[in-house]
């Protein structure tokens, strides 16, 4: 079985200061690894992806995670938040890409950026 | 390009009435999905279709019917809607190998 944990449900930062939003994942086999960005009354719209290839990945938006299989954590980072960054973001985890392959979530964090 | 649409966007049903909710993607993915989200609780699996023909259960089926009418469209039905089922929901679908593309929701009150 595979489970994602998302430490700290709000996170709130400066404009300009670094965005660190957390998930730890728990799979018995190579995980695929997702970073999910939902804004206000819209539906989930991927940000980055791991599969297997670079530990570091780069996405949408300035944004990148790292996969660190030591510590089972891929965690979101960018270094200069702007206000259009407040949304909820979800990490999830599949444990493989076939016609089958489903994704577990986190329970998400709201990320708030003020002036 | 439409990508995923769901209908209605919107819904208020009251307790024991039947529902159907709409899904449909134009990407020709083969896999379909639905989740409902709650708040606290991210998204949860309802059902979801590996191919045309074929359905499972996922993590929260009960209460719950669905319907892979054909490539295209994957439906979701509720017999007998029940206030715990208030919540928004989402259909999503994918190509083998890429990542699930989401629909905007359906906001489903239950009263």
């Amino acid at each position: 079985a595979q489970s994602v944990t998302q430490l700290g449900s709000h996170v709130s930062v400066s404009e300009g200061a670094l965005v660190l939003l957390r998930c730890n994942y728990s799979s018995s086999v190579p995980p695929y690894l997702f970073w999910y960005v939902q804004y206000p009354n819209q539906g989930l719209q991927l940000l980055l992806k791991y599969t297997s290839a670079a530990t570091l990945v780069k996405g949408i938006n300035g944004f990148e995670a790292e996969f660190k299989k030591s510590e089972t954590s891929f965690h979101l980072t960018k270094p200069s938040a702007h206000m259009s960054d407040a949304a909820e973001y979800f990490c999830a985890v599949s444990d493989d890409t076939g016609t089958a392959s489903k994704l577990t979530f986190g329970t998400g964090t709201r990320l708030q950026v003020t002036l | 390009n439409a990508g995923v649409t769901q209908t209605p966007k919107f819904q208020v049903l009251k307790t024991g009435q039947s529902m159907t909710l709409q899904c449909a993607q134009d990407m020709n993915h083969n896999s379909m999905y639905w989740y409902r989200q709650d708040p606290g609780m991210g998204l949860r699996l309802i059902y979801y279709s590996a191919s045309e023909g074929t359905t499972d259960k996922g993590e929260v089926p009960n209460g719950y019917n669905v319907s892979r009418l054909n490539k295209r469209e994957f439906s979701l039905r509720l017999e007998s809607a029940a206030p715990s089922q208030t919540s928004v929901y989402f259909c999503a679908s994918r190509r083998q190998g890429q990542p699930q593309h989401f629909g905007d929701g359906t906001r489903l009150s239950i009263l």
